[in-house]
């Protein structure tokens, strides 16, 4: 099974600071996407940042960067710099197989409160 | 309108109650997905629409009931809910197929939700 986990339920950092959301997966597939999506407090759910597998290279989005570990199957996500408005849960999810443009398996996602 | 709106943002029913859910995206997509958010869970893909095609989460109990129109919209029609059922409940939509880039056996679509409509079941 596939499976994603956020093994931090929250996070709570200083404003300006520097932050690091962790995710793990499991998969047997070969080609798969990474995502990270935030979700603020009453808005919508929005992509932050994606990773192709096959790339070797993490992904960079201005001050949100992954980690992206294939062996270890671990995808972290760093933000730099952190501002109020990045307080928001943030959900790791992953895309893989020939029924990959249906379904997003997420984790539980990371509750990050940003303190001013 | 941009993007993917929902309504009612807010609704609280009885058990016995019936009411719709209504999504409706203006971005020309061709699939579109009703989740269920509850607190400290993975998101719960319930059904997809996509193409005329329905992919649906075998799991979810038949008191939820889709239905789809034509491609902008999306209705999750409840009957007799449990209050286990209180949650969030999200829509999305994606272009299906080409576009967006994608690995060999593999189409990435980004997915855009709605605000989602609050759901409380007494």
């Amino acid at each position: 099974a596939q499976t994603v986990t956020q093994s931090q339920p929250e996070m709570s950092v200083q404003e300006a600071e520097t932050v690091t959301l962790s995710c793990t997966y499991d998969t047997s597939e070969s080609n798969y996407y990474l995502f990270w999506y935030k979700q603020p407090p009453s808005r919508q759910m929005i992509l932050v940042i994606r990773q192709e597998a096959y790339k070797q290279q993490n992904a960079t989005e201005n001050r949100f960067s992954v980690n992206f570990q294939k062996a270890a199957k671990s995808f972290s996500l760093k933000i730099s710099d952190s501002q109020l408005g990045d307080t928001a849960m943030y959900f790791c999810a992953f895309m893989a197989g020939r029924r990959s443009n249906y379904q997003l398996i997420w984790g539980a996602g990371t509750k990050l409160i940003i303190k001013p | 309108e941009t993007g993917v709106t929902q309504t009612p943002r807010h609704l609280v029913m009885g058990m016995t109650n019936k009411k719709s859910l209504k999504c409706e995206q203006h971005l020309g997509h061709n699939a579109m997905y009703w989740y269920k958010q509850s607190a400290k869970k993975p998101l719960e893909l319930m059904f997809v629409y996509s193409l005329e095609e329905r992919v649906e989460n075998n799991s979810v109990p038949s008191r939820f009931s889709p239905e789809c129109p034509n491609s902008s919209h999306l209705f999750l029609h409840l009957h007799t809910l449990q209050p286990e059922d209180s949650a969030l409940y999200l829509c999305a939509s994606s272009q299906k197929g080409a576009g967006g880039g994608g690995l060999a056996g593999i189409t990435y679509n980004e997915q855009f939700f709605g605000p989602g409509t609050r759901l409380t079941v007494l």
